[in-house]
């Protein structure tokens, strides 16, 4: 498709599971970001990935979330022994990667952890 | 202080009339900045980016940019009820590199009245 893909589109999962959450960008993207947001809340950084520079992981809130990105494309996010806190919404977005490129979002992965 | 403020609002308009939306930012180094439009449970989708001094005009759209206030405003002419949503700023800041991640504020709810 020629949008932001991410899948699943909706996740539960009981407290303590691990979850994965996948991105495939817009084709030729050079930057991918993760973006976290709660219900009625901004959008919280979790991560930012640039062509083959080292991500700025600043956003990740613990070190039970890591993201990789395979071959400068897809991305997974990956939660470790999910917590109630984290249910959000989790979004990604992609772009060209120069300092005007807008962002292009995903549909999102809405997570709820029971 | 937060790196990117915005009013929460909700800012109501009537029919036809201008909504003024405002987003001050604390890094004075920051390069680019962007407005986003996001429905209820939809993802952001950019309205209009601006990086120069000075007003930036796209159909209905005004953007303003202040670097020595570090405030940037959407200004939103002949509203319509289709625009109520939550605008979202956000801020690129100064480059490291070629690593650079985009800042959201936590949005401004508009609501445009008949």
């Amino acid at each position: 498709g020629a949008g932001v893909s991410q899948s699943p589109s909706n996740k539960v999962t009981e407290k303590g599971k691990d979850v994965e959450l996948r991105c495939d960008p817009i084709s030729g993207h050079t930057a991918l970001y993760w973006y976290r947001q709660s219900l009625g809340q901004g959008l919280e950084f979790l991560i930012y990935f640039q062509g083959n520079s080292a991500p700025d992981k600043s956003g990740l809130p613990s070190d039970r979330f890591s993201a990789e990105r395979t071959g400068g494309s897809v991305s997974t996010l990956t939660i470790q022994r999910t917590q109630q806190e984290d249910s959000a919404v989790y979004l990604c977005a992609s772009s060209l990667g120069g300092g005007n490129s807008p962002l292009h979002f995903g549909n999102g992965t809405r997570l709820t952890v029971t | 202080q937060k790196e990117v403020e915005q009013n929460s609002g909700p800012l109501s308009v009537p029919e036809g009339a201008i909504a003024s939306l405002n987003c001050t930012y604390s890094d004075r180094g920051s390069q680019s900045f962007f407005w986003y439009r996001q429905y209820s449970g939809k993802s952001p989708e950019l309205i209009m980016f601006i990086y120069s001094n000075g007003d930036k005009e796209d159909g209905r759209f005004t953007a303003q940019l202040n670097k020595a206030s570090q405030y940037v405003s959407l200004l939103i002419r002949d509203s319509q009820p289709s625009d109520s949503a939550t605008y979202l700023c956000a801020v690129k800041g100064r480059n490291t590199g070629t690593a650079s991640k985009l800042t959201f504020g936590t949005g401004t709810r508009l609501q445009v009245t008949l």
